[in-house]
């Protein structure tokens, strides 16, 4: 049973535009929402994380929303660069801290 | 170490072997994880090491997988008589926790294991 789920394998953007990467969740009961960038051949990197009590939170360029009614969140870039590109993982904990971890969406920012 | 530390980065073997992997946390982190990441696949969990208490065997695949950790330093992943579906790149991290927020966990780069 998938607890988190990026529902789409790869997004491709244009430099300069928006990157928006989405994440589904099931759990009710997780309290904490992070976003890690893997390039390849190296391990995953943090990159944004967001509480369970807010539905935003911003860091440079990066953004993640949160809505939990809809046990949605996004991850936006903007503007996006090629050094973007990467696999970005979304991963939830449940107050434990161990992360499940959603299935990844390889981003490709072309110039 | 400044970061997570992990050996070998590439392990090639044949099926039926057993294969150790090791992990060198970032000094002072007491919880250490190992997830694995098939081809085409995310990262899946196996297993959680926190300060002295019981690990979180949940994720484990079968019998054949086990891990140890030496206090709050080095563990060391086993996977006994592999098999092919066992190829895959085995990530540990480490993490610092107690306090409070989201703990951020620090991946090492992994090792790839074929079996053969």
């Amino acid at each position: 049973d998938q607890q988190v789920k990026q529902n789409s394998p790869s997004l491709s953007v244009q430099e300069g535009r928006i990157s928006i990467l989405n994440c589904d969740y099931t759990n009710s009961m997780f309290d904490y929402f992070l976003w890690y960038k893997k390039y390849p051949a190296e391990g995953p990197t943090f990159l944004i994380s967001i509480s369970s009590i807010k539905d935003k939170n911003e860091d440079g360029r990066f953004t993640v929303f949160l809505n939990k009614s809809a046990k949605h969140l996004s991850l936006h870039i903007v503007p996006s660069q090629p050094g973007d590109s990467a696999v970005y993982f979304c991963a939830a904990r449940e107050n434990t801290d161990k992360l499940i971890f959603g299935t990844g969406t390889r981003l490709q920012v072309f110039p | 170490g400044a970061g997570v530390s992990q050996s070998p980065s590439n392990k090639v073997t044949e099926k039926g072997k057993d294969v150790e992997l090791r992990c060198d946390p970032i000094s002072g982190h007491t919880a250490l994880y190992w997830y694995r990441q098939r081809l085409g696949q995310g990262l899946e969990f196996l297993i959680y090491f926190q300060g002295n208490s019981a690990p979180d065997k949940s994720g484990l695949p079968s019998d054949r997988f086990s891990a140890e950790r030496t206090g709050e330093s080095v563990s060391t992943l086993t996977i006994q008589r592999t098999q092919q579906e066992d190829s895959a790149v085995y990530l540990c991290a480490s993490s610092w926790t107690g306090m409070a927020g989201a703990n951020v966990l620090t991946f090492g780069a992994g090792s790839r294991l074929t079996v053969l």
